[in-house]
């Protein structure tokens, strides 16, 4: 079928290296934004999240920064090994009449042995 | 491990055909979605309901429809398939909330012939 939307862009790394994922937001609105992390043939997986009183959250070799002030999120993987090589998304909660999950666009993540 | 169910996986069915993709939830979750994702492509919120008969169109235009007759349960139905419908169809669901994150199905992969 006819595709939507844009190619997704790619980020190749050395395994051990750290890894830095980029996400652009879209509605300054939002107070709570996700990140998944999509393998070949899945659906997405829950990452990390953060909400908008926050500008950083670290988890397991995960550190999410959020840059209110140019509606941008960043994706930190520390020590990136092969199992990470996927597709990455931010998503963000959007308030219209109540709470929607719009996905931002994705990143692929290669990790060079 | 997200309960989550979508069936089938893998469908291909010829143009002029009307289907249905099953999508259901096992966690009692009010807000349901669905994306539309081409290989290699963003996610597209297509579907999305807060509850019981409630529905919304998301912010790509879709020939489907769906139905929320029950909790756990949000099918989408294409009254008459074409090529142009060949895609990834992603079901999610999520508490009400904020500061809730979506599990996802593992996807129906649609070819319309």
């Amino acid at each position: 079928g006819e595709s939507v939307g844009l190619h997704l862009p790619t980020l190749s790394v050395q395994e051990g290296d750290n890894s830095i994922i980029n996400c652009a937001y879209s509605n300054s609105a939002s107070d709570y934004f996700i990140w998944y992390k999509q393998e070949s043939g899945k659906g997405p997986q829950f990452i990390i999240d953060i909400r908008s009183n926050m500008d950083k959250r670290q988890g397991q070799r995960v550190t999410v920064l959020l840059n209110k002030t140019v509606k941008h999120l960043s994706l930190q993987i520390a020590a990136t090994q092969p199992g990470d090589s996927a597709v990455y998304f931010c998503a963000e909660n959007m308030k219209d009449s109540s709470y929607k999950l719009i996905f931002g666009s994705g990143t692929r993540l290669l990790v060079r042995p | 491990e997200a309960d989550i169910y979508q069936t089938p996986r893998y469908l291909v069915i010829g143009t002029g055909k009307k289907i249905t993709l099953e999508c259901s939830q096992t966690m009692g979750h009010d807000k349901m979605y669905w994306y539309q994702q081409d290989p290699g492509m963003e996610l597209h919120l297509i579907h999305y309901s807060y509850g019981v008969n409630s529905t919304e169109k998301g912010d790509l235009s879709s020939e489907s429809t769906v139905s929320r007759i029950r909790t756990e349960h949000f099918p989408l139905t294409l009254e008459s398939a074409r090529p142009s419908h060949t895609s990834q169809y992603l079901c999610a669901s999520s508490e009400t909330g904020v500061v809730t994150e979506a599990f996802f199905g593992q996807g129906t992969r649609l070819t319309v012939v």
